[in-house]
């Protein structure tokens, strides 16, 4: 049981280009979601997904893509990368429901320069 | 609007000594709360939670929180912190019924000899 697993696990980009980061859960979770951490600003949600084929935005969503084909994917695309989404990016996934423990990833760090 | 704060950015500590990490939050509502730790280089890892019932919840590692709704505080203790305590911990509130997080921005805590 791998739990949430991310790749890459670090990434530099340059200015404009595009990227998927990948996130794969074994846990059968129908919720799963993206954060972006930044330093003093804790995580705050980009994208996340109630199940296949659903998915929503959260508080920082521009310059992010996500689709949800199947319960156990959920790729986070950067469509042009900026140097502002330069940020450790973290992928979780959950039973669904306040009360549920979300399970996290160990994070992609990503350089735009 | 739903908010989390964490007062403290960073916390020295002695090992064998008290720890107290402070989270106040804004909900309309009665709260889902968490803390949540994360290592260097790590994901992030649950503590503890509270839904209702007994306003002090036991937690992994030693940790316990305290829930004071009058304070609207969910503050973090350890009675003894030992050196692999040395972490980032975030609290963090229940954003709605799928269980998306708000986080406060983190405190980070430094153990010495």
């Amino acid at each position: 049981n791998a739990g949430v697993t991310q790749t890459p696990k670090f990434q530099v980009l340059k200015t404009g280009q595009s990227m998927t980061l990948q996130c794969a859960q074994d846990m059968n979770h129908e919720y799963m979601s993206w954060y972006r951490q930044d330093p003093g600003m804790g995580l705050r949600l980009i994208h996340y997904s109630v199940g296949a084929g659903i998915t929503d935005q959260g508080e920082v969503p521009n310059g992010y893509n996500v689709s949800r084909s199947t319960t156990e994917d959920f790729p986070l695309r950067l469509l042009s990368a900026a140097p502002s989404q330069t940020s450790v990016y973290f992928c979780a996934s959950s039973l669904g429901g306040s009360q549920e423990t979300q399970y996290f990833g160990p994070g992609t760090r990503l350089l735009v320069l | 609007a739903q908010s989390v704060t964490q007062p403290d950015i960073h916390i020295t500590v002695s090992e064998g000594a008290s720890l107290e990490l402070r989270c106040n939050y804004s909900y309309g509502a009665t709260p889902y709360l968490f803390w949540y730790v994360q290592s260097p280089g790590q994901g992030l890892q649950l503590l503890l939670k509270y839904f209702s019932g007994d306003t002090l919840v036991q937690g992994i590692k030693g940790f316990e929180a305290e829930f004071k709704r009058s304070q609207s505080s969910f503050n973090l203790r350890k009675p003894s912190v030992h050196w692999s305590d040395a972490a980032e911990y975030f609290c963090a509130v229940g954003a709605d019924s799928w269980g998306k997080l708000q986080f406060g921005a983190g405190t980070q805590v430094v153990v010495t000899p």
